[in-house]
């Protein structure tokens, strides 16, 4: 089936770095990916939906300047939190659709980055 | 606009126990309808889906049905076990976006031996 594979899976880091999050499609093309944020105990939050080839959409109250997306290729999306601080500590986690197959296709999921700022 | 509203936990059974997690929804349009899983530290794992009103999705023997005269899509499972403890989130699609997703909060659920 499809799988999404998301790197790295845990980031620790000081203040004001910027830190790189992978997500690939491994056995299938994605032109449209998500990128999620989830607050502990809580759902997922959609921060952005990533295009091939073309800029992100942001949902409202996220900061494009500080979660930049690019999506280069049909299996590579990357989100890259700029200047990172102690509240951007978070579990993000990205998500692409299944290829075509009938209907409205599921979401699959990657693993998810758990990044701590000190 | 979508929208999901699913019970909240967390939902404590002992295992073998009869498992139900509601879930209703709003939408715009025909949606499909998913439930997910996530074990603690992963992310999400599709765990059955319907597309259509009176389809039953049914997984490792979980099963939902898409009842669109209640607009519920209502997580059962006949017998829980320890490892089935994980949070719940259902969630739908109508098409739009790119297939975005409408999440419920999740339903935390702890089985006890």
């Amino acid at each position: 089936g499809a799988v999404v594979s998301q790197h790295p899976s845990r980031v620790i880091c000081k203040s004001g770095t910027s830190v790189k999050i992978e997500c690939r499609s491994l056995d299938f093309q994605a032109t449209t990916m998500f990128w999620y944020r989830q607050f502990p105990k809580q759902s997922l939050m959609l921060m952005a939906t990533s295009n091939e080839g073309s800029k992100a959409t942001y949902e409202q109250g996220v900061e494009k300047d500080k979660f930049l997306i690019n999506h280069a290729s049909l299996t590579l999306s990357t989100l890259t939190v700029t200047s990172a601080h102690p509240e951007d500590s978070s579990f993000y986690i990205c998500s692409a659709r299944a290829p075509r197959g009938g209907g409205h296709q599921p979401q699959h999921f990657g693993d998810g980055t758990r990044l701590s700022i000190l | 606009g979508n929208s999901v509203t699913q019970m909240e936990g967390p939902v404590t059974l002992s295992e073998e126990a009869f498992l139900t997690i509601n879930c209703t929804y709003t939408a715009t349009g025909y949606p499909s309808l998913f439930w997910y899983v996530q074990y603690p530290g992963e992310g999400l794992q599709l765990l059955l889906k319907a597309t259509k009103a009176d389809d039953k999705g049914s997984n490792k023997g979980f099963e939902a049905t898409y009842r669109k005269e209640t607009t519920s899509f209502h997580l059962e499972k006949g017998s829980v076990q320890v490892s089935d403890s994980a949070v719940y989130f259902c969630a739908l699609t109508t098409g739009n976006a790119g297939n975005m997703l409408t999440f419920g909060g999740g339903t935390r659920l702890m089985v006890k031996p």
